[in-house]
């Protein structure tokens, strides 16, 4: 079974400081990967995407991410964070047929001043 | 792009009553829709899958009579919390899948149902 580990809950920045979300994945196969976005009371936006292609992914936005295979991880970067970067951030694993999506349990982006 | 549109986007209710959420995909078809559950500061909890013309699939835990779901055309999907309480409120949030782009973004969301049971 697939799944997700993003170890931080929270994440706070300054305005212009570089953004990392970590994200460690787990999958007895070669994974499909997202970052997605949700902004308050609002729905899910793809970021990127890793789908055994490239392994550095560049997403909307500013937003990139690696795959690294010999770590399972997936970070999320940006150089230069904005303040409408804040918002709910999920890496998010999928099955080999894209049939369900297993969220992480989200990592809350604070841009401050 | 893909848009998938959710209504209505928030709706209070006393207990007891039904709830119905629709869920279209407005510029393709939806073979597959998927119903999610958020609660709040938590991550999204899928509910159950929803393929057009047959019946839903759902989650272990997720209760069938309480949650129906009916997938009724390639566009459209509902989402009826059926007597309501005040444990059933939550944020809903559904999606799509559009079989023609799916290696280009696996579900399309929308853009979610605050519901408050009173």
């Amino acid at each position: 079974a697939q799944s997700v580990t993003q170890l931080d809950s929270h994440v706070s920045v300054s305005e212009g400081t570089p953004v990392l979300l970590r994200c460690n994945y787990s999958s007895s196969y070669s994974p499909s990967l997202f970052w997605y976005v949700q902004h308050p009371n609002k729905g899910l936006q793809l970021l990127l995407k890793y789908t055994s292609a490239a392994t550095l992914v560049k997403g909307i936005n500013g937003f990139e991410a690696e795959f690294k295979k010999s770590e399972t991880s997936f970070h999320l970067t940006k150089p230069s964070a904005h303040m409408s970067d804040a918002a709910e951030y999920f890496c998010v694993v999928s099955d080999a047929g894209f049939q369900k999506l297993v969220f992480g349990t989200g990592t809350r982006l604070l841009v401050s001043p | 792009g893909a848009v998938v549109s959710q209504h209505p986007s928030w709706v209070i209710c006393k207990s007891g009553t039904s709830v119905k959420i629709e869920c279209r995909s407005l510029d393709f078809q939806a073979t597959t829709m998927f119903w999610y559950r958020q609660f709040p500061k938590q991550s999204l909890m899928l509910m159950a899958t929803s393929n057009e013309g047959s019946k839903a699939t759902y989650e272990q835990g997720v209760e069938k009579d309480k949650f129906l779901i009916n997938h009724a055309s390639l566009t459209l999907s509902t989402l009826t919390v059926t007597s309501a309480h005040p444990e059933d409120s939550s944020f809903y949030i559904c999606s799509a899948r559009d079989k023609k782009g799916i290696f280009d973004q696996p579900q399309h969301f929308g853009d979610g149902t605050r519901l408050s049971i009173l």
